[in-house]
Protein backbone atom coordinates (compact mmCIF):
# COMPACT_ATOMS: atom_id res chain seq x y z
CA UNK A 1 0.00 0.00 0.00
CA UNK A 2 1.29 3.46 -0.93
CA UNK A 3 1.38 6.22 2.28
CA UNK A 4 0.95 9.46 1.40
CA UNK A 5 2.42 12.01 4.07
CA UNK A 6 1.15 15.55 3.95
CA UNK A 7 2.98 18.51 5.15
CA UNK A 8 2.39 20.76 6.66
CA UNK A 9 -0.51 19.77 9.03
CA UNK A 10 -1.88 23.40 9.15
CA UNK A 11 -0.48 26.42 7.29
CA UNK A 12 -1.69 29.65 9.14
CA UNK A 13 -1.89 32.12 5.89
CA UNK A 14 -3.63 35.55 5.59
CA UNK A 15 -5.77 36.13 2.54
CA UNK A 16 -3.63 36.99 -1.09
CA UNK A 17 -0.49 34.92 0.54
CA UNK A 18 0.79 32.20 -1.63
CA UNK A 19 0.27 28.51 -0.02
CA UNK A 20 2.36 25.50 -1.04
CA UNK A 21 1.21 22.20 0.65
CA UNK A 22 3.26 18.63 0.23
CA UNK A 23 2.22 15.64 -0.57
CA UNK A 24 4.87 13.13 -0.35
CA UNK A 25 4.41 9.11 -1.30
CA UNK A 26 6.37 6.20 0.11
CA UNK A 27 7.00 4.58 -3.02
CA UNK A 28 6.74 6.15 -6.82
CA UNK A 29 2.85 6.93 -8.04
CA UNK A 30 2.92 5.58 -11.56
CA UNK A 31 1.93 8.13 -14.29
CA UNK A 32 1.65 10.68 -11.75
CA UNK A 33 -1.84 9.40 -11.06
CA UNK A 34 -2.39 11.97 -7.98
CA UNK A 35 -5.39 14.12 -7.09
CA UNK A 36 -5.87 16.97 -4.68
CA UNK A 37 -9.28 17.52 -3.20
CA UNK A 38 -10.49 20.42 -0.95
CA UNK A 39 -12.80 19.85 1.99
CA UNK A 40 -14.80 22.75 4.09
CA UNK A 41 -16.55 21.81 6.77
CA UNK A 42 -19.95 19.90 6.72
CA UNK A 43 -19.49 19.71 2.70
CA UNK A 44 -18.05 16.40 0.86
CA UNK A 45 -14.58 16.69 -1.15
CA UNK A 46 -14.21 18.54 -4.31
CA UNK A 47 -11.91 17.13 -6.96
CA UNK A 48 -9.29 20.00 -7.47
CA UNK A 49 -6.28 18.25 -9.69
CA UNK A 50 -6.10 14.96 -10.75
CA UNK A 51 -2.96 13.54 -13.40
CA UNK A 52 -1.09 15.66 -10.85
CA UNK A 53 -1.09 18.59 -12.50
CA UNK A 54 -4.70 18.95 -14.39
CA UNK A 55 -6.96 21.34 -13.45
CA UNK A 56 -10.52 19.79 -12.82
CA UNK A 57 -13.65 21.45 -14.63
CA UNK A 58 -14.66 24.88 -12.97
CA UNK A 59 -11.58 24.68 -10.92
CA UNK A 60 -9.49 29.06 -10.64
CA UNK A 61 -6.48 28.89 -12.44
CA UNK A 62 -4.93 30.17 -9.19
CA UNK A 63 -4.94 26.47 -7.89
CA UNK A 64 -1.89 24.69 -9.68
CA UNK A 65 -0.32 20.90 -9.41
CA UNK A 66 3.05 19.67 -9.64
CA UNK A 67 5.77 16.90 -9.13
CA UNK A 68 6.23 13.25 -10.09
CA UNK A 69 7.51 10.02 -8.81
CA UNK A 70 7.04 10.56 -4.87
CA UNK A 71 6.96 14.59 -4.34
CA UNK A 72 4.02 16.32 -5.30
CA UNK A 73 2.83 19.72 -4.86
CA UNK A 74 -0.53 22.05 -4.61
CA UNK A 75 -0.16 25.75 -4.68
CA UNK A 76 -2.54 28.53 -4.28
CA UNK A 77 -0.96 30.97 -5.47
CA UNK A 78 -2.74 33.87 -4.16
CA UNK A 79 -5.66 32.60 -1.45
CA UNK A 80 -9.23 33.99 -1.55
CA UNK A 81 -11.71 33.94 1.59
CA UNK A 82 -13.28 30.22 0.19
CA UNK A 83 -9.88 28.60 -0.16
CA UNK A 84 -9.42 28.07 3.83
CA UNK A 85 -10.18 24.55 3.92
CA UNK A 86 -8.89 21.11 4.39
CA UNK A 87 -6.70 19.71 1.37
CA UNK A 88 -6.32 16.24 0.52
CA UNK A 89 -3.92 14.19 -2.00
CA UNK A 90 -4.65 10.97 -3.23
CA UNK A 91 -2.89 8.37 -4.93
CA UNK A 92 -4.92 6.07 -7.99
CA UNK A 93 -2.33 4.24 -9.63
CA UNK A 94 -2.21 1.34 -7.51
CA UNK A 95 -4.86 -0.40 -5.57
CA UNK A 96 -5.59 0.51 -2.39
CA UNK A 97 -6.36 4.11 -3.69
CA UNK A 98 -5.40 5.95 -0.81
CA UNK A 99 -5.43 9.18 0.43
CA UNK A 100 -2.77 11.76 2.54
CA UNK A 101 -3.98 12.89 6.18
CA UNK A 102 -4.30 16.55 5.34
CA UNK A 103 -3.69 19.87 5.27
CA UNK A 104 -5.49 22.39 7.01
CA UNK A 105 -4.94 26.01 5.38
CA UNK A 106 -6.32 28.93 8.17
CA UNK A 107 -6.59 32.11 8.11
CA UNK A 108 -3.55 33.70 10.41
CA UNK B 1 -26.74 18.20 -12.96
CA UNK B 2 -24.88 15.66 -11.08
CA UNK B 3 -26.53 14.42 -7.90
CA UNK B 4 -25.73 11.39 -5.41
CA UNK B 5 -27.89 10.90 -2.28
CA UNK B 6 -26.85 8.71 -0.10
CA UNK B 7 -29.17 6.59 2.38
CA UNK B 8 -29.41 3.49 5.24
CA UNK B 9 -27.33 4.86 7.39
CA UNK B 10 -27.81 5.09 10.68
CA UNK B 11 -27.10 3.51 14.64
CA UNK B 12 -26.51 0.08 14.74
CA UNK B 13 -24.78 -2.71 17.17
CA UNK B 14 -21.16 -4.27 16.94
CA UNK B 15 -21.86 -7.69 15.16
CA UNK B 16 -24.64 -6.21 13.00
CA UNK B 17 -25.55 -5.60 9.24
CA UNK B 18 -26.52 -2.29 7.64
CA UNK B 19 -27.13 -1.77 3.94
CA UNK B 20 -26.40 1.49 2.30
CA UNK B 21 -27.52 2.90 -0.50
CA UNK B 22 -26.78 5.61 -2.67
CA UNK B 23 -29.21 6.48 -5.92
CA UNK B 24 -27.45 8.57 -9.22
CA UNK B 25 -28.89 11.29 -11.36
CA UNK B 26 -28.50 13.85 -13.43
CA UNK B 27 -25.50 11.29 -16.13
CA UNK B 28 -25.47 7.77 -17.52
CA UNK B 29 -25.21 5.78 -14.50
CA UNK B 30 -23.96 2.73 -16.09
CA UNK B 31 -20.80 4.25 -18.32
CA UNK B 32 -19.29 4.91 -14.85
CA UNK B 33 -17.22 3.21 -11.98
CA UNK B 34 -18.50 4.20 -8.65
CA UNK B 35 -16.67 3.90 -5.10
CA UNK B 36 -17.54 4.26 -1.51
CA UNK B 37 -15.03 6.61 0.10
CA UNK B 38 -15.99 6.82 4.24
CA UNK B 39 -14.70 9.38 7.01
CA UNK B 40 -14.65 8.51 10.82
CA UNK B 41 -15.46 11.51 12.91
CA UNK B 42 -13.02 14.16 12.67
CA UNK B 43 -10.39 12.65 10.52
CA UNK B 44 -9.24 12.27 7.17
CA UNK B 45 -10.77 10.25 4.03
CA UNK B 46 -10.40 6.42 3.45
CA UNK B 47 -11.57 4.59 0.01
CA UNK B 48 -13.38 1.92 1.12
CA UNK B 49 -14.59 0.05 -2.10
CA UNK B 50 -14.85 0.36 -5.84
CA UNK B 51 -16.69 -1.24 -8.93
CA UNK B 52 -16.98 -0.79 -12.73
CA UNK B 53 -19.27 0.20 -15.21
CA UNK B 54 -20.50 -3.79 -15.26
CA UNK B 55 -19.68 -4.97 -11.88
CA UNK B 56 -16.84 -6.50 -13.89
CA UNK B 57 -14.08 -5.62 -11.42
CA UNK B 58 -14.55 -4.96 -7.62
CA UNK B 59 -12.30 -3.80 -4.74
CA UNK B 60 -12.03 -3.47 -1.13
CA UNK B 61 -10.00 -1.82 1.38
CA UNK B 62 -8.22 -4.09 3.48
CA UNK B 63 -9.80 -2.98 6.32
CA UNK B 64 -13.08 -4.52 4.97
CA UNK B 65 -12.22 -7.28 2.41
CA UNK B 66 -14.35 -10.53 3.71
CA UNK B 67 -17.09 -7.87 5.43
CA UNK B 68 -18.90 -5.47 3.04
CA UNK B 69 -20.26 -5.96 -0.28
CA UNK B 70 -20.67 -3.52 -3.30
CA UNK B 71 -22.97 -3.49 -5.85
CA UNK B 72 -25.00 -1.62 -8.62
CA UNK B 73 -28.51 -1.62 -10.50
CA UNK B 74 -27.76 -0.55 -13.51
CA UNK B 75 -31.49 -0.38 -14.27
CA UNK B 76 -32.24 1.28 -11.53
CA UNK B 77 -29.01 3.54 -11.47
CA UNK B 78 -28.08 2.86 -7.67
CA UNK B 79 -25.38 1.75 -6.10
CA UNK B 80 -25.27 -0.58 -2.39
CA UNK B 81 -22.64 -1.37 0.22
CA UNK B 82 -23.68 -4.35 2.57
CA UNK B 83 -21.87 -4.24 5.29
CA UNK B 84 -21.72 -7.59 8.09
CA UNK B 85 -19.69 -7.85 10.68
CA UNK B 86 -19.93 -4.09 12.24
CA UNK B 87 -17.15 -2.48 13.89
CA UNK B 88 -16.50 0.33 16.24
CA UNK B 89 -13.86 1.45 13.80
CA UNK B 90 -16.32 1.21 10.69
CA UNK B 91 -18.20 4.21 12.25
CA UNK B 92 -17.79 7.35 9.90
CA UNK B 93 -19.35 9.23 7.17
CA UNK B 94 -19.94 7.10 4.07
CA UNK B 95 -19.59 8.57 0.62
CA UNK B 96 -20.93 7.83 -2.42
CA UNK B 97 -18.42 8.90 -5.26
CA UNK B 98 -18.32 8.79 -9.15
CA UNK B 99 -15.23 7.98 -11.27
CA UNK B 100 -13.94 10.77 -12.85
CA UNK B 101 -13.17 7.94 -16.09
CA UNK B 102 -15.74 7.43 -18.51
CA UNK B 103 -16.18 3.60 -19.43
CA UNK B 104 -13.04 3.03 -17.36
CA UNK B 105 -11.76 2.68 -13.74
CA UNK B 106 -9.33 5.40 -12.69
CA UNK B 107 -10.23 5.40 -9.52
CA UNK B 108 -10.19 9.39 -8.57
CA UNK B 109 -13.47 11.07 -7.55
CA UNK B 110 -15.32 14.24 -9.60
CA UNK B 111 -18.62 14.04 -7.92
CA UNK B 112 -19.27 12.81 -3.94
CA UNK B 113 -23.09 12.60 -2.40
CA UNK B 114 -23.04 14.44 1.32
CA UNK B 115 -22.52 11.14 2.92
CA UNK B 116 -24.79 8.87 4.89
CA UNK B 117 -23.25 8.72 8.71
CA UNK B 118 -23.05 4.85 9.89
CA UNK B 119 -22.45 5.13 14.23
CA UNK B 120 -21.52 1.47 15.24
CA UNK B 121 -22.07 1.20 19.23
CA UNK B 122 -23.76 -0.71 21.81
Amino acid sequence: EIVLTQSPGTLSLSPGERATLSCRASQSVSSSYLAWYQQKPGQAPRLLIYGASTRATGIPDRFSGSGSGTDFTLTISRLEPEDFAVYYCQQYGSSPWTFGQGTKVEIK
Amino acid sequence: EVQLVESGGGLVQPGRSLRLSCAASGFTFDDYAMHWVRQAPGKGLEWVSGISWNSGRIDYADSVKGRFTISRDNAKNSLYLQMNSLRAEDTALYFCAKDNGYSGYDCYFGYWGQGTLVTVSS
